[in-house]
């Protein structure tokens, strides 16, 4: 069945750090991939997405590309603030009912 | 414009209770999932529904049961809660049929739920 590796955490870095969460999947067929980002005490919220090959998704300056080759989505950010601190979760969604399968998630501590 | 919306949002059981959630979305979606969120995992599909009336059993269905009476509601029921069942539930809607992989899935808030 689909599956979802996502790095496991938790990262901790400076502000203005370079970010990158690595995230590789398995599926049949085309899917389409999401990262979502979790605050403390709420749900999930779309990040950005790609749906197909060489896609990027792009959104607050996070960007993933969807390589088919190496079936990954690394998720990667330039310079982090503090108020991205937050948990990072990479999913896909295939073509049964579209469905979700979700890594599991990468807390990501930002410090002053 | 609510989105989509869960109640309660917290809610504690005695082992054997039995609850109901109860999710809604004001968008005319068609689709709807049930998930549950556990520390330190993602979350995994309970049950689903691909249209008012139907529902079918997701990866983790045992303990739960479901129902879309109507197109914007989507109930979970716990008929005999247990420790395990403790988690984080959230629901999410997609806007389109067909089950487009493409279609962004929107999550509700969650539910918290202890049983002791």
């Amino acid at each position: 069945g689909d599956s979802v590796t996502q790095m496991e955490g938790p990262v901790t870095l400076s502000e203005e750090a370079f970010l990158t969460i690595n995230c590789t999947y398995t599926a049949t067929g085309y899917p389409s991939l999401f990262w979502y980002v979790q605050y403390p005490g709420e749900g999930l919220q779309l990040l950005l997405k790609a749906t197909k090959a060489d896609d990027k998704g792009s959104n607050k300056g996070f960007e993933a590309t969807y390589r088919k080759e190496t079936t990954s989505f690394h998720l990667e950010k330039g310079s982090v603030q503090v108020s991205d601190s937050a948990v990072y979760f990479c999913a896909l969604r295939g073509t049964n009912a579209g469905k979700s399968t979700f890594g599991d998630g990468t807390t990501l501590t930002v410090k002053p | 414009n609510a989105g989509v919306t869960q109640t309660p949002k917290f809610r504690v059981l005695k082992t054997g209770q039995s609850m109901t959630l109860l999710c809604a979305q004001d968008m005319n979606h068609e689709y709807m999932y049930w998930y549950r969120q556990d520390p330190g995992m993602g979350l995994r599909l309970i049950h689903y529904s691909v249209g008012e009336g139907t529902t079918a059993k997701g990866e983790v269905p045992d303990g739960y049961n479901v129902s879309r009476l109507k197109k914007q509601n989507f109930l979970l029921g716990l008929e005999s809660a247990a420790p395990s069942q403790t988690s984080v539930y959230f629901c999410a809607s997609t806007p389109y049929g067909r089950g487009d992989p493409t279609d962004t899935q929107y999550f509700g808030p969650g539910t918290r739920l202890t049983v002791l």
